[in-house]
């Protein structure tokens, strides 16, 4: 079985650029979530959409964030104008489906340097 | 909201002894406890988890108490490997929107 796919493993970016991120989900999973993990801490979760809905979007940064899944299967997360700050790794990650105790299966993130 | 408190950050143990991580969260109303893996330059793997109704889980050299009293759980390693070195993360869980809290994070470094 394919794992969560994401692309582009790194990017490099000065601040104020914007930046796309592009997630393929394991077959079949409905839920999806995006999860930004900055360097020594856990992953922080941004937004998780339940096939093409958003379910909690509310540690989104809707002013410079934002992310769609508009077939129900791929999504992408977008930074725009990206900070400093921004400079994390983006994890994807799916499940079967929303509730307590599915298991989350991750990919293996895409890396944002932010200069 | 739910906050997951883990330590130790960092771990050093000699190669073939055990190792304990431990987690505390404050909401009693979660319910489910996975442990996840990371590599470096990986996502996350869950590893094992337990749910509120259990005390314990084992699975080969991983095992996860939880002690719902005192609202914390713990991830022992025995036997540990070289392949042991990792960042480990615990989490917390409730309801059924499934959002997991996570901890900070250990460094295990398994000294040969």
């Amino acid at each position: 079985e394919a794992g969560v796919a994401q692309s582009p493993r790194y990017k490099i970016i000065e601040k104020r650029q914007s930046v796309a991120f592009w997630c393929n989900p394991i077959s079949g999973h409905a839920t999806l979530y995006w999860y930004q993990q900055i360097l020594g801490q856990g992953p922080k979760l941004l937004i998780q959409f339940q096939n093409n809905g958003v379910v909690d979007d509310s540690q989104l940064p809707k002013d410079r964030f934002s992310a769609e899944r508009l077939k129900g299967v791929d999504s992408t997360l977008k930074i725009q104008p990206a900070k400093l700050e921004d400079s994390a790794v983006y994890l994807c990650a799916s499940s079967s489906h929303t509730g307590s105790g599915n298991t989350i299966y991750f990919g293996e993130g895409s890396w944002l340097t932010v200069v | 909201g739910e906050n997951v408190e883990q330590h130790p950050s960092t771990l050093s143990v000699q190669e073939g002894d055990s190792a304990v991580i431990k987690c505390t969260y404050s909401d009693s109303a979660s319910n489910y406890f996975p442990w996840y893996k990371q590599e470096l330059g990986k996502g996350p793997q869950l590893i094992i988890d337990i749910r509120s109704n259990v005390g314990e889980k084992k699975d080969q050299r991983i095992a996860v108490t939880l002690n719902k009293t005192a609202k914390h759980f713990s991830l022992h390693i025995t036997e540990t490997q070289p392949e042991d070195s990792a960042v480990y993360f615990c989490a917390a869980s409730k309801g059924s929107n499934y959002q997991l809290i996570w901890g900070a994070g250990t460094k295990l470094i398994i000294k040969p």
